[in-house]
């Protein structure tokens, strides 16, 4: 299947920096590319979905602001935190479809952000 | 109501057990389903996927949904302790269309 590169796969910060995850597809081009974020032994929540060349779409109540999404490349997406504060400490996972068939979606590893 | 049900679990069964997975979901314009395996601190990894109703066995994996009743099962024959994870149901109605997941399930499988 197709292959999501995540980038870092954890990560600790402190109260007020801000952190940035890459998410990339190996060997294929993703226009579409998705953001989750899952709390411990809770299901996943659909953030935003990244579109390549134009702005993130975000599920109501994500703040915008906060969750930066660029698609600069039909490769690469990328998901800032702006000024984590320790509620953002979750497990943050990118997905794209299969180019073959979009029709099966395909995750990163994930990454953990830690907010001291 | 949630567009996917899913009991959370935990589930605990002796290796070489039938395991039962279920999800229900709302909504009847659903057409693929899939079941995905979350490691812990690890991105979902897609197990099994089906359109529409009916069966699909991959391995000891069987893959099983009940459109008229809304019912969506994952069934894993000779369990095995590595087969311990989160297994995560998902539906949406259309290709591209957005997922629905439940809440997934803990599952242990004890040597």
């Amino acid at each position: 299947g197709a292959v999501v590169s995540q980038h870092p796969s954890r990560v600790i910060c402190k109260s007020g920096t801000s952190v940035k995850i890459e998410c990339r597809s190996l060997d294929f081009q993703a226009t579409t590319m998705f953001w989750y974020r899952q709390f411990p032994k809770k299901s996943l929540m659909l953030m935003a979905t990244s579109n390549e060349g134009s702005k993130a779409t975000y599920e109501q109540g994500v703040e915008k602001d906060k969750f930066l999404i660029n698609h600069a490349s039909l490769t690469l997406s990328t998901l800032t935190v702006t000024s984590a504060h320790p509620e953002d400490s979750s497990f943050y996972i990118c997905s794209a479809w299969d180019p073959a068939t979009n029709e099966k979606l395909f995750f990163g590893s994930g990454t953990q952000l830690s907010v001291l | 109501q949630k567009e996917v049900e899913q009991d959370p679990g935990p589930l605990s069964v002796p290796e070489g057990a039938i395991v039962s997975l279920n999800c229900t979901y709302s909504n009847s314009a659903f057409q693929y389903f899939m079941w995905y395996r979350q490691y812990s601190r690890k991105g979902p990894e897609l197990l099994m996927y089906t359109y529409s109703s009916g069966n699909k066995e991959d391995g000891r994996f069987t893959a099983q949904v009940d459109k008229s009743s809304k019912y969506i099962s994952l069934f894993i024959r000779d369990s095995q302790p590595s087969d311990s994870a989160t297994y995560l149901c998902a539906t949406r109605g259309s290709t591209l269309g957005r997922l629905y997941f439940g809440r997934g399930t803990q599952l242990t499988v004890w040597p």
